[in-house]
């Protein structure tokens, strides 16, 4: 049973370019969840996906959004990156049923030079 | 963003020690959630609470839900070197499309 996974593991960009970030959730699961996660803090919710449509956003700006295609798979896009972007962006899967009880991929590690 | 406050930031125990943590919260919660984050991995699920009171055990480790519902704690006994590791509480205000608040983290060192 693969649990949830995250392409690419890590990723170097400059300020001003985009950047897309991908997820596969675990088997079974329908929901999808980002995260931000700076050095030495906890994850921060970015946004919730479910039925391919956005249902909950944490305080982010519109520069990050994100995508669920039917497979359930998901992609987070950050536009006009700036420095203060470079985190680990970890993406969780869950079921419906229990949306809270979310399972993380790796992450990837995004630094922004 | 908001997030839960933990206690404490870090420590050091001697292999063998049982260890406490705990997790507080400015708003009542619904569900609690206890994970480990190696360096360089995703959090990995350790226990879930879904009811005040409830007290959860996952082998060495025991968690409570707060009566309070504002907060809850970790227990780890007879702590072996592999726990080593940051902790993170978090917790979830209802069901439906409710975010996931994270707590500040507890940093593990486990000593030989």
């Amino acid at each position: 049973d693969a649990g949830v996974t995250q392409s690419p593991t890590h990723l170097i960009k400059t300020r001003g370019q985009q950047v897309t970030l991908r997820c596969s959730p675990k088997s079974g699961h329908d929901t999808v969840s980002w995260y931000q996660q700076a050095l030495g803090q906890g994850p921060q919710f970015i946004f919730q996906y479910y039925e391919e449509e956005e249902r909950q956003r944490g305080n982010f700006p519109d520069r990050f959004s994100g995508h669920q295609f039917p497979n359930y798979s998901s992609e987070l896009n950050v536009n006009a990156l700036l420095l203060g972007d470079s985190a680990l962006y970890l993406c969780a899967s869950s079921l419906v049923s229990s949306r809270e009880t979310q399972y993380f991929g790796p992450g990837t590690r995004l630094l922004v030079l | 963003g908001q997030q839960l406050n933990q206690s404490p930031q870090s420590m050091f125990i001697q292999e063998g020690e049982d260890v406490s943590m705990n997790c507080t919260s400015s708003s009542i919660f619904n569900t609690w959630l206890w994970y480990k984050q190696d360096p360089g991995e995703g959090p990995v699920l350790l226990i879930a609470l879904y009811k005040a009171g409830e007290l959860t055990s996952n082998g060495r480790l025991t968690a409570q839900f707060g009566i309070t519902r504002k907060d809850s704690f970790l227990n780890i006994s007879a702590s072996i070197p592999s726990d080593v590791g940051i902790y993170f509480c978090a917790g979830s205000a209802s069901g439906g499309y409710q975010k996931v608040t994270f707590g500040t983290g507890t940093k593990l060192q486990v000593i030989p």
